[in-house]
């Protein structure tokens, strides 16, 4: 069956530390790959996007993911976590082949200390 | 700010009731999506129209029911409300000239069923 997982359910990482979120998915083809960041009571904010190209993609606020088609993953990646960064992050997929409807993983809190 | 606009923000309803959301897509863009995000489920996809027509469906339950109109925006409208209805509405809205899929995100209506 289709899906995303999105492994770690919490992440608690110091200002300053980096962070990686990771997520993998199971899909026959690959799909088109999104992470939204949610903040508390907010809706949802696209971070970056993958279609095809380099496999390392870059998007707002200094956040960074590697596309691995290998291990059908697309880590989320930022080298220093600023307060600000405290929020839930969702990984998702799109198959136009489905009417790009989006698919996401559960979810992963990231919790930023001092 | 997105450009999507979804009202209310909050809604507190009884069972057994009738409620309709709101929701109006960017400027140009003309297809909506419409997703729950509860505790339980995680982020789930409802439902996708384009341009007035229903496009694809996920896991809407048959008590809730969409549509599109002329000028695009779109309403969800639940009926015979439960208390597992209770969870966070998003509409989304993308670009037809685009190849891929980028949704932009309203920011939600919160629906409390007492």
């Amino acid at each position: 069956a289709q899906s995303v997982t999105q492994p770690d359910i919490h992440i608690t990482v110091s200002e300053g530390a980096s962070l990686e979120l990771r997520c993998n998915y199971s899909y026959g083809a690959t799909p088109y790959l999104f992470w939204y960041v949610q903040s508390p009571g907010q809706g949802l904010q696209l971070l970056l996007k993958y279609f095809s190209g380099d496999t390392l993609v870059q998007g707002i606020k200094g956040f960074e993911a590697e596309f691995k088609r290998s291990q059908s993953s697309f880590n989320l990646r930022k080298p220093s976590v600023h307060w600000s960064d405290a929020a839930e992050y969702f990984c998702a997929v799109a198959l136009k082949a489905a009417g790009n409807k989006l698919t996401f993983g559960g979810g992963t809190r990231v919790l930023v200390k001092p | 700010d997105s450009g999507v606009t979804q009202t209310p923000k909050h809604l507190i309803t009884a069972t057994g009731q009738r409620v309709t959301l709101r929701c109006s897509p960017r400027s140009g863009d003309l297809s909506v999506y419409w997703y729950q995000q509860s505790l339980d489920q995680g982020l789930q996809f409802l439902i996708q129209y384009y341009n007035g027509e229903e496009r694809a469906k996920g896991n809407i339950l048959e008590r809730f029911s969409a549509q599109q109109f002329p000028d695009l925006h779109s309403e969800l409208n639940l009926s015979s409300l439960e208390l597992g209805d209770s969870a966070l509405y998003f509409c989304a809205s993308s670009d037809p000239g685009q190849s891929y899929n980028e949704q932009f995100f309203g920011p939600g209506t919160r629906l409390t069923v007492l």
